[in-house]
């Protein structure tokens, strides 16, 4: 069974550019949820989508958007990159919103802003 | 404000010995709880977790033990091996909303 996939492994933007990070769940999970991990500060949580639709939202600027697909697979946004936006941005699915069941991440995509 | 907090960001301990990780809430709704162990370069991979009807829950050498008067959880690796050496991220959710993860724990475990 093939686990959750991130796309690019790595992304170098400038500031003020767009990125945009793709995952897609395992098969069968309708949840996906997006955390950041910058230096020093954990798992920060950002977004959770289940069935297509935005379940909750963390404490981010709107700048940082996504979408869930059809197929569950799903994509983050981050406009206007600012240096602080650098980090690790893991990706997790779970089966409907099945926190009970723990999260399988991604291996996350490394973000860096010059 | 921080849910939920792991108050140490790194733990030495020599291989065979206890490794004893801590962490803290402040969400009293929070009825769930999980630990997971992260490697460089890879995402989190779940470990063990315990509902908060339980006081320990116990799988090979990993045991988590919940004190909910205290909104206290602790891990415990017994024997600590070499290759149990990650940063250590306990988590938290209330009901079936989203998960609330601590800063980390950097475990490092000695020969």
């Amino acid at each position: 069974e093939a686990g959750v996939t991130q796309s690019p492994t790595h992304l170098i933007k400038t500031r003020g550019q767009q990125a945009t990070l793709r995952c897609s769940p395992i098969s069968g999970h309708t949840s996906v949820y997006w955390y950041q991990q910058a230096l020093g500060l954990g798992l920060q949580f950002l977004l959770w989508y289940d069935e297509g639709e935005e379940r909750n939202r963390g404490n981010f600027p709107p700048r940082f958007s996504g979408r869930q697909f059809p197929n569950y697979s799903s994509e983050l946004n981050v406009n206007a990159l600012e240096l602080e936006d650098s980090a690790l941005y893991l990706c997790a699915s779970s089966l409907s919103a099945g926190s009970r069941l723990g999260y399988t991440f991604g291996s996350g995509t490394r973000l860096t802003v010059v | 404000d921080q849910q939920v907090k792991q108050n140490s960001p790194s733990l030495s301990v020599q291989e065979g010995r206890i490794s004893i990780l801590n962490c803290d809430y402040t969400n009293s709704m929070f009825d769930y709880f999980l630990w997971y162990k992260k490697y460089p370069a890879e995402g989190p991979t779940f470990l063990i977790s315990i509902s908060s009807i339980k006081d320990k829950n116990e799988d090979g050498r990993f045991t988590v033990f919940l004190n909910k008067s205290a909104k206290h959880l602790s891990l415990h690796i017994v024997p600590s091996q070499p290759g149990d050496s990650a940063v250590y991220f306990c988590a938290a959710s209330a009901g079936f909303q989203k998960l609330v993860f601590g800063t980390g724990t950097r475990l490092l475990v000695s020969p």
